[in-house]
């Protein structure tokens, strides 16, 4: 079945520092999302993505969906300590309603000791 | 403008009970969607419902799982005869739409089966 690989699973930023996760799959997909969660809460929606080679920016954030469909960057720039948390990639599941998504298992993360 | 609201926030409950959730999505949604995730784990769609109907229950388990969202009140997904395994966190999300991307999503309500 359809599966979305983040990598890394986890990192350790210092405050300043710039960020890049991705998110690959086997699979096409026609919209990339990226979500943060903060411990105990919901996921919350950064950023949405609907064609490929598309670059889109929310303040420091910037994500990118990949030319071949099947993949999306992400990259936080400066990043600072309320970035913390888990991001998860997601799209609409192949072939289900458009509230069916899919999510990768997170990349994490936390702030370097 | 509230958000999506779901209670419970935590819910404990004993092998065998009924467990049942609430999510009262944002003014004006009419399409919700509920997703569990278990620590350490992405969300995994459970079903989508639109007022009175069930759009898709493909993430649904087949026995003693069951949404519904009425003309009235709040979506509620029971659990019934809860096991270890269903404990986990239950997310709600809705949206003004069908689409998913414009959906928000609650605070979850997270149960525990002791």
């Amino acid at each position: 079945g359809q599966q979305l690989n983040q990598s890394p699973q986890s990192m350790f930023i210092q405050e300043g520092e710039d960020v890049s996760m991705n998110c690959t799959s086997s699979s096409i997909f026609n919209t990339w999302l990226w979500y943060k969660q903060d411990p105990g809460e919901g996921p919350v929606l950064l950023i949405a993505l609907y064609k490929a080679g598309e670059l889109t920016s929310n303040g420091r954030l910037t994500a990118q969906f990949g030319t071949t469909r099947k993949d999306s960057f992400l990259n936080i720039s400066a990043s600072i300590p309320s970035d913390v948390g888990i991001y998860f990639c997601a799209g609409p599941i192949y072939g289900g309603s458009q509230g069916n998504l899919i999510f990768g298992k997170g990349t994490k993360l936390s702030v370097k000791p | 403008n509230a958000g999506v609201m779901q209670n419970p926030r935590h819910l404990v409950r004993r092998r065998g009970q009924e467990a049942r959730l609430r999510c009262s999505p944002m003014k004006g949604h009419s399409h919700v969607y509920w997703y569990r995730q278990l620590p350490e784990e992405g969300l995994k769609f459970m079903v989508y419902l639109q007022k009175e109907n069930i759009i898709d229950e493909s993430g649904m388990p087949k026995e003693r799982f069951s949404a519904e969202f009425p003309k009235e009140g709040p979506s509620i997904l029971r659990i019934q005869q809860v096991v270890r395994g269903d404990s986990a966190a239950y997310f709600c999300a809705s949206s003004p739409s069908g689409g998913s991307t414009e959906a928000f999503f609650g605070q979850g309500t997270r149960l525990t089966v002791v």
